[in-house]
């Protein structure tokens, strides 16, 4: 069954700083990655997806996220932080092979880091 | 394009009532699941579908019941609420193959006393 860890439930950054979001995930065959904002009170959007084309993927927003197979890392990472991407941040995981049966198609969140940016 | 609509936005329920949260969805998709999002728990599967008459449990299924009678229409039922059931419910939708991302709707916040 694959998982993904988020480290860090709480990130604080300064205006104009780098944005690191940390996440790990666990899968024994080849994963497909994602990582979703949300905006207080609504639901999730997709920022980016990493799909096996390119191990840099670069998404909405001026967020990028490097896959490292050798780490089981997606890291989500920005140059310049602004006040708009306070938010919380989802990585999640879904498996390239069914396990059997209906549970193809599932995507595995991990439990979010929250951003906050300061001017 | 509506994309995944929910509704109600927001329910209270007392403790034993029962109701359905609605999710349909304009893009065709055979994908489509529930989620609840409770602070620090990330969020959690309830039920999903991958097509009409098709549903399988998740995570987190007990206390909830769903059905797929159409590719647009997978309502979630609560049967007895009880104050565990207190969350922010998530539908989401998503197209063929393992890349296609999930397509959420806005959410359903319910408070259960």
């Amino acid at each position: 069954a694959q998982s993904v860890t988020q480290l860090g439930s709480h990130v604080s950054v300064s205006e104009g700083a780098l944005v690191l979001l940390r996440c790990n995930y666990s899968s024994s065959v080849p994963p497909y990655l994602f990582w979703y904002v949300q905006y207080p009170n609504q639901g999730l959007q997709l920022l980016l997806k990493y799909t096996s084309a390119a191990t840099l993927v670069k998404g909405i927003n001026g967020f990028e996220a490097e896959f490292k197979k050798s780490e089981t890392s997606f890291h989500l990472t920005k140059p310049s932080a602004h006040m708009s991407d306070a938010a919380e941040y989802f990585c999640a995981v879904s498996v390239s092979r069914p396990a059997g049966g209906t549970s193809y198609g599932k995507l595995t969140f991990g439990q979010g880091t929250i951003l906050t940016v300061h001017p | 394009n509506a994309g995944v609509t929910q509704t109600p936005k927001f329910q209270v329920l007392k403790t034993g009532q029962s109701m359905t949260l609605q999710c349909a969805q304009d893009m065709n998709h055979e994908y489509m699941s529930w989620y609840r999002q409770d602070p620090g728990m990330g969020l959690r599967l309830i039920h999903y579908s991958v097509g009409a008459g098709i549903t399988d449990q998740g995570e987190v299924p007990n206390g909830y019941n769903v059905s797929r009678s159409t590719t647009e229409d997978f309502p979630l039922r609560l049967l007895s609420a009880a104050p565990s059931q207190t969350s922010v419910y998530f539908c989401a939708s998503r197209g063929t193959g393992y890349n296609s991302p999930l397509h959420f709707g806005n959410g359903t916040r319910l408070t259960v006393t």
